[in-house]
C-alpha cells in the first residue's frame, strides 16, 4: 500500500493565522482525501481532493476555510484559514489504493497532523 | 443517512483476555464494513475487512463477521496482547470511496 508523509505532525497555532498541512504520497493517486477528527471524536471526512479539478466538499465545509491544491498526482495541500480553537483537531490525509488484505482497494492514512489553536 | 456506532470506552482488559469490541451500522444496501487501528502516534492502517454479508475478516488473530442480520461487525480477538493496545475505529464505505467513521474505542491492555 500507499505511504504518506504529512508535515507538520503537530503545530500550536495562533487565533486568525492560517496553516498549509502538506501530504506526500509515495505513488500517483486518482483521489486524496483530508479528514478531521476533532478531541475524543471520530474521524470525519473535509474533502476530496482529485488532479486538475476543483476538491469536492462535505456538508459543513467550505472552500473559504479549507482551501485544497493538488497539484499533481503525488501531493496535496490543506490549509486551515483564520484558526481558532475549535478547530484543534488531527487532520489526516488519506489515498485509495490496492489493499494488502483481500486485495480490495482501501484506504491508507497519513499519521496525521496535530493542531492546537490558542 | 449511512452511520456507524461502536461501543464506547476505554476497555481495558488483562493480557491473553478475550477481546470484542461492538460495532453496529445503518446503511442503504451492503456496503463493504473496515475495522481501522491507530496505534499511539501513528496514522490509521487497515486492520481488516468484509464486503458482502456473512464474509469474515480476519488479521493478526483479529476477526469480524458481517452479519446483515443484526447490522452488526463485532471485533474479537481471542487472546490480547499488550502490544494491542490502540485505538479501533470501525467504518463502512460509502459512495465514491468515502468511509463514515464510528468515534472510536481505545483498548488499554495490561500486562
Amino acid at each position: 500500500s500507499a505511504v504518506i508523509s504529512q508535515k507538520p505532525s503537530r503545530d500550536i497555532c495562533q487565533r486568525g493565522t492560517s496553516l498549509t498541512i502538506q501530504c506526500q504520497v509515495d505513488s500517483q493517486v486518482t483521489m486524496m482525501f483530508w479528514y478531521r477528527q476533532q478531541p475524543g471524536q471520530s474521524l470525519t471526512l473535509i474533502a476530496t481532493a482529485n488532479q486538475g479539478s476543483e476538491a469536492t466538499y462535505e456538508s459543513g465545509f467550505v472552500i473559504d476555510k479549507f482551501p485544497i491544491s493538488r497539484p499533481n498526482l503525488t501531493f496535496s495541500t490543506l490549509t486551515v484559514s483564520n484558526m481558532s480553537p475549535e478547530d484543534s483537531s488531527i487532520y489526516l490525509c488519506s489515498v485509495e489504493g490496492q489493499g494488502g488484505i483481500s486485495g480490495a482497494n482501501v484506504l491508507t492514512f497519513g499519521a496525521g497532523s496535530r493542531l492546537t489553536v490558542l | 443517512g449511512n452511520s456507524v456506532t461502536q461501543m464506547e470506552g476505554p476497555v481495558t482488559l488483562s493480557e491473553e483476555a478475550f477481546l470484542t469490541i461492538n460495532c453496529t451500522y445503518t446503511a442503504t444496501g451492503y456496503p463493504s464494513l473496515f475495522w481501522y487501528v491507530q496505534y499511539p502516534g501513528e496514522g490509521l492502517q487497515l486492520l481488516l475487512k468484509a464486503t458482502k454479508a456473512d464474509d469474515k475478516g480476519s488479521n493478526k488473530g483479529f476477526e469480524a463477521t458481517y452479519r446483515k442480520e443484526t447490522t452488526s461487525f463485532h471485533l474479537e480477538k481471542g487472546s490480547v496482547q499488550v502490544s494491542d493496545s490502540a485505538v479501533y475505529f470501525c467504518a463502512l464505505e460509502n459512495q465514491g470511496g468515502k468511509l463514515i467513521f464510528g468515534q472510536g474505542t481505545e483498548l488499554s491492555v495490561k500486562p
